[in-house]
């Protein structure tokens, strides 16, 4: 069974600092990777999607990367903004038969200081 | 281009009742899947249609229930709610199929969710 998992839990750095969240998945048989924002009670925003015939998607100030034979893909953001503060949250899309549909982690809680 | 919907935004209703959920996909999108949101679980997979067929199944009881009409609009139904139905239900579209078509066609876009609370 695929499990996904996201370090670190929470994070809470200045404003203009770049930083990484890091995303790990345990069975490499994937057709995707997306990575999304959520901010409290709210639905979820699409940041990237990296087809797993791809190594990276670049979106803005935004970069994902994806390493499928080890199983990790990272998300970096440059140049934080208060903005940015929200739940960032990694998905993969299984393949194979039966597959069932995005699989979350449980997320990076991330706060940008002023 | 308007977004996916879902209504109703909130929903109250007290254990033994049942519910219907919808979502309007985004127009042109054929791919319609729904997931639950629990702070204790997380995003779990309910299910996935395309095309008015149900695709996949997630590990949830028979009580969760869905369809998709020919316009790609789906709904889903809870039966017999318990406690632990609370949650935010959210929906997402895709042009294709997930898991073919060009790529690009394939990245899921979610509504707001509905709000789900049973007393």
């Amino acid at each position: 069974k695929q499990e996904v998992t996201q370090i670190p839990a929470a994070l809470s750095v200045p404003e203009g600092e770049n930083l990484v969240l890091n995303c790990s998945f345990t069975d490499s048989a994937i057709y995707n990777l997306q990575w999304f924002r959520q901010d409290p009670g709210k639905g979820l925003t699409s940041l990237l999607l990296i087809q797993s015939s791809q190594r990276e998607q670049t979106s803005g100030r935004l970069n994902a990367s994806l390493d499928k034979s080890s199983g990790r893909s990272t998300l970096y953001i440059a140049a934080s903004q208060p903005g940015d503060s929200a739940t960032y949250l990694c998905a993969v899309l299984p393949s194979g038969g039966g597959a069932d549909g995005l699989t979350f982690g449980k997320g990076t809680h991330l706060i940008i200081q002023p | 281009k308007a977004g996916v919907t879902q209504t109703p935004r909130y929903l109250i209703k007290t254990r033994g009742q049942q519910v219907t959920l919808s979502c309007s996909p985004i127009s042109g999108h054929r791919s319609v899947s729904w997931y639950q949101q629990t702070p204790g679980q997380g995003l779990q997979f309910l299910f996935e249609y395309f095309s008015e067929t149900q695709r996949n199944k997630g590990n949830f009881p028979g009580r969760f229930s869905g369809r998709q009409f020919s316009n790609s609009r789906s709904e889903m139904n809870v039966s017999t709610l318990e406690l632990g139905d609370s949650a935010l239900y959210l929906c997402a579209s895709s042009l294709t199929d997930p898991r073919k078509g060009l790529p690009g066609n394939n990245e899921q876009f979610f509504g707001p969710g509905t709000r789900l609370t049973v007393l």
